[in-house]
């Protein structure tokens, strides 16, 4: 049974520092993975897709790797802002439906 | 509009009322999904629709009573709740293929804002 992990569960950084969050599946035949970003009450924002076959997205300040044979993911916040204080899920994709698998999440604090 | 549009956005009832949670999606896709998302615990997945036909239903109590009258819109219809189904409900769409049997994720989760509910 696949199974997400994401650590830590929090993280206070202030302004302008880059930050690892981690993400760890058990089972490695996965389709892709999937960051999103939750604000408090409401839905999800799509940050990055890595299909299978990548290693690695950019989107701005966002960088998120992969790595089945380990069964990791990291998104790379690079100079962080208040503005991206939020919680950030990682979902692996998987299965024949392609259902999502969610961690618990990271809940991210950026201090002025 | 664009994206995946849920409708209302908050909802209060009953464990007597019965009540519906719908869902569109405006961008083509093909896959949508109901999840719920309650405090401390992670999303979890309740019902698969693939071109209109379900494929996917996470033991979820017979409360919920899903339905997708066409690829665009999702019902998730609500009798007899309890007050721990007081949650976060998310929609999701995705397009995907089929090959050889395999359904294959092409591009990934678009999800609307959630209806907040609560069961009084």
């Amino acid at each position: 049974k696949q199974e997400v992990t994401q650590i830590p569960a929090a993280l206070s950084v202030p302004e302008g520092e880059n930050l690892v969050l981690n993400c760890s599946f058990t089972d490695s035949a996965i389709y892709n993975l999937q960051w999103f970003r939750q604000d408090p009450g409401k839905g999800l924002t799509s940050l990055l897709l890595i299909q299978s076959s990548q290693r690695e997205q950019t989107s701005g300040r966002l960088n998120a790797s992969l790595d089945k044979s380990s069964g990791r993911s990291t998104l790379y916040i690079a100079a962080s802002q208040p503005g991206d204080s939020a919680t950030y899920l990682c979902a692996i994709i998987s299965g024949n439906t392609g259902k999502l698998i969610f961690g618990q999440g990271t809940t991210l604090q950026v201090k002025p | 509009e664009t994206g995946v549009t849920q409708t209302p956005r908050h909802l209060v009832m009953g464990m007597t009322n019965k009540k519906s949670l719908k869902c569109e999606q405006h961008l083509g896709h093909n896959a949508m999904y109901w999840y719920k998302q309650s405090a401390k615990k992670p999303l979890e997945l309740m019902f698969v629709y693939s071109l209109e036909e379900r494929v996917e239903n996470n033991s979820v109590p017979s409360r919920f009573s899903p339905e997708c009258p066409n690829s665009s819109h999702l019902f998730l219809h609500l009798h007899t709740l309890q007050p721990e189904d007081s949650a976060l409900y998310l929609c999701a769409s995705s397009q995907y293929s089929s090959t050889w049997g395999d359904l294959t994720v092409i591009y990934g989760y678009t999800f609307g804002s959630g209806t907040r509910l609560t069961v009084v």
